[in-house]
């Protein structure tokens, strides 16, 4: 079967860094999203990644490795703003997305 | 503006009653995907189209759970005879495939369907 796991909830301090962990195992990859997702509203798109490495922008980096079937979200300088949940998502050999259940980001003052 | 919209934003029927969504994609977008999503769960795909013809239909949904893009462009999700188990977060999304890549798929604001 297809499966994306991502911890459930994590805590981080204001102006600090933090890192969302995503692994998957699907029937063919053809690339993984990271979107953001405020409480109550759609989700939107923060990264792509379909090459191995580190893809930068701005605040957010994301990371894959895809001989382990491993990505991470890195989210710098922290702002309240950043408070939501973060979903990995796998494109699989149909082109469709497989989605985690996502990841709970509190952030304190 | 010409993101995707979606038609109620919110919706409250009784148990047993038929409840029909619109979702308007972006207009050069030929992918058009219907999600569930509840509190605290990612996603859950219904099914997809590209351009007018239904291309996948997830297992999970029932003989009730109907759609369609009759001109390719807008797309309908109809619900027959409600249960409170319907009741989430009904997202719609639209995305552009070319040269066999899919790229991002960008999200309606959702309709939220209440079955008391």
């Amino acid at each position: 079967g297809q499966n994306i796991d991502q911890p459930t909830e994590m805590t981080a301090t204001e102006g600090a860094i933090v890192q969302i962990n995503c692994t998957y195992q699907t029937s063919g990859f053809n690339g993984l999203f990271w979107y953001q997702q405020h409480a109550g509203e759609a989700p939107t798109f923060l990264s792509y990644n379909v090459l191995d490495g580190l893809e930068e922008k701005g605040r957010f980096s994301s990371f894959l490795s895809r001989s382990k079937g491993y990505s991470y979200l890195l989210l710098k300088e922290l702002q309240m703003k950043d408070s939501a949940s973060y979903l990995c998502a796998v494109v699989d050999s149909n082109y469709q997305l497989i989605w985690g259940a996502g990841t709970k980001l509190i952030i304190k003052p | 503006d010409t993101g995707v919209s979606q038609d109620p934003r919110h919706k409250i029927t009784k148990r047993g009653q038929n409840v029909t969504f619109r979702c308007d994609p972006i207009s050069e977008h030929n992918r058009l995907y219907w999600y569930r999503q509840t509190l605290g769960q990612g996603p859950e795909f219904l099914t997809y189209f590209q351009n007018e013809a239904q291309l996948e239909k997830s297992r999970l949904l029932s003989d009730r759970f109907s759609a369609e893009r009759p001109k390719g462009s807008f797309s309908t999700l109809e619900i027959q005879r409600t249960e409170q188990g319907d009741s989430a977060m009904y997202l719609c999304a639209s995305s552009s495939v070319r040269d066999s890549l899919t790229y991002e798929q960008y999200f309606g604001p959702g309709t939220r369907l209440t079955v008391t």
